[in-house]
């Protein structure tokens, strides 16, 4: 069972609406990471938090909005999405420093009406 | 900048031969290497990685990665493959070195393992 739970596992929504995509670790990670990723692409990244810091964006559009709350959370919030973002979400959590793996949740199937 | 190639889009083996799903990678400095397995709508589950020391890393489900320094190269192996490792497979390294560093994927490799 996976330790990085991410709600709503699918997500289907028009290209006016706001939604909100959510990820929770109870790992004590301090780094947290969202991807995207394209039917048998593979992960890109999106944003890397750093101790509840953005440090890492990768250029993404500014209709995904990222959030850390806290330690634990991390939120993508959506709004006036495209077609083309429909993709699966995932977001994954590390230790902090370098040699860290990635812990991934099972992702939001995302689908823009 | 970091990364890593996956030369096979797709690696056919038959239940019990040996598999070797191949990575190479090009890095500045000390590369820090992973392997991932993604089942069909899942996420990516952590297999094994090679930070430093001995070369021949050992994983879960009884995989293994062979570093090679000199080859650039960092191949998943299995001594003998189940039906149940058929799934997409991706080699990855992070780049930087702190933990606000990116984790680059290759292009993913699908493993078919036949009965």
């Amino acid at each position: 069972d996976t330790e990085v739970t991410q709600t709503p596992k699918h997500l289907v929504m028009g290209m006016t609406n706001k939604k909100s995509l959510k990820c929770e670790q109870h790992m004590g990670h301090r780094a947290m990471y969202w991807y995207k990723q394209k039917a048998k692409k593979p992960p890109e990244l999106m944003f890397v938090y750093s101790y509840e810091k953005l440090s890492i964006n990768e250029s993404v559009p500014s209709r995904f909005s990222p959030e850390c709350p806290n330690s634990s959370l991390l939120n993508l919030h959506l709004h006036a999405l495209q077609p083309e973002d429909s993709a699966l979400y995932l977001c994954a959590s590390s230790h902090a420093g370098s040699t860290g793996e990635l812990f991934f949740g099972e992702g939001s199937r995302l689908t823009v009406l | 900048a970091q990364s890593v190639a996956q030369p096979e889009d797709q690696v056919n083996v038959a239940e019990g031969n040996p598999l070797t799903v191949k990575c190479t990678y090009s890095v500045s400095g000390n590369p820090y290497l992973f392997w991932y397995v993604q089942y069909p709508n899942r996420g990516l589950q952590f297999l094994l990685k090679y930070i430093t020391g001995d070369n021949l890393v050992k994983g879960s489900y009884g995989f293994e990665a062979e570093f090679n320094k000199s080859q650039t190269s960092f191949h998943l192996k299995k001594p003998s493959a189940l039906v149940s490792d058929s799934a997409l497979y991706f080699c990855a390294v992070r780049e930087g070195y702190s933990s606000a560093s990116k984790i680059i994927f290759g292009s993913g490799t699908r493993l078919s393992i036949r009965p």
